[in-house]
């Protein structure tokens, strides 16, 4: 059984950096093709924030990107999302997913969701 | 960016009734198409992918159709347990940009 368990901070100040892993059981990260960041922000729609190839190849949002880093670590079987200078703006529940389009299907397995707040 | 409109953003229905929900890109993105139904202080879940394949463990009266620029979901018979938002997702393009979504409740 597929499990992902998103993990960190839950408040981080204004032009701070917001650091999430995304903990992986039940695959392993190296045998399937791309990792996934979504967030949320209260009562709003989704959003794809980028996602990381098992290779550590990132593709980011291009209106995140000059904030993003996106990085695998197959030895500890997770992926991990760093977003620098946060405002107010970056509140949200974050997940991270598991994307299957390669191989045929959407995002398949998500993490139930980290609330990040952004405030001092 | 590839934008995602959704129609309606809210629709009421009674059990068993015949539900759609339309999704409409901006461009061209083929049948790079996936549905996601949410329900409140939940993670998404995968319904239809590739616009009309639908996901191990859905039941069949999920639906989904179209490429190109329309794309549909239809739930066949709504169930209490249907009651959620649904979103639809390209996959064409980067970003991979989600719909408003649609949300559904009963009468």
């Amino acid at each position: 059984q597929v499990q992902l368990q998103e993990s960190g901070p839950g408040l981080v100040k204004p032009s701070g950096t917001l650091s999430l892993t995304c903990a992986v059981s039940g695959i392993r990260i190296s045998s399937s093709e791309w990792w996934t960041w979504i967030r949320q922000s209260p009562g709003k729609g989704l959003e794809w924030i980028g996602e990381v190839y098992h290779t550590g190849t990132p593709l980011y949002n291009p209106s995140l990107k000059s904030r993003l880093s996106m990085s695998v670590d197959n030895s500890k079987n997770h992926f991990s999302l760093t977003m620098t200078s946060v405002t107010a703006a970056d509140t949200a529940v974050y997940y991270c997913a598991r994307d299957a389009r390669v191989a045929a299907g959407g995002l398949d397995h998500w993490g139930q969701g980290i609330l990040v707040t952004v405030s001092s | 960016d590839i934008q995602m409109s959704q129609s309606p953003s809210s629709l009421s229905a009674s059990v068993g009734d015949r539900v759609t929900i339309t999704c409409q890109a901006s461009q061209d993105i083929g049948d790079y198409l996936n549905w996601y139904q949410q329900k409140p202080g939940r993670a998404p879940n995968l319904l239809i992918y590739d616009a009309s394949k639908l996901t191990t463990g859905v039941p069949s009266r999920f639906s989904g159709s179209g490429s190109g620029t329309e794309f549909s979901l239809t739930i066949s018979s709504l169930q209490p347990e249907d009651i959620a938002t649904y979103y639809c997702q390209q996959f064409d393009n980067v970003p991979f940009t989600f719909g408003p979504g649609t949300r559904v409740d009963f009468k």
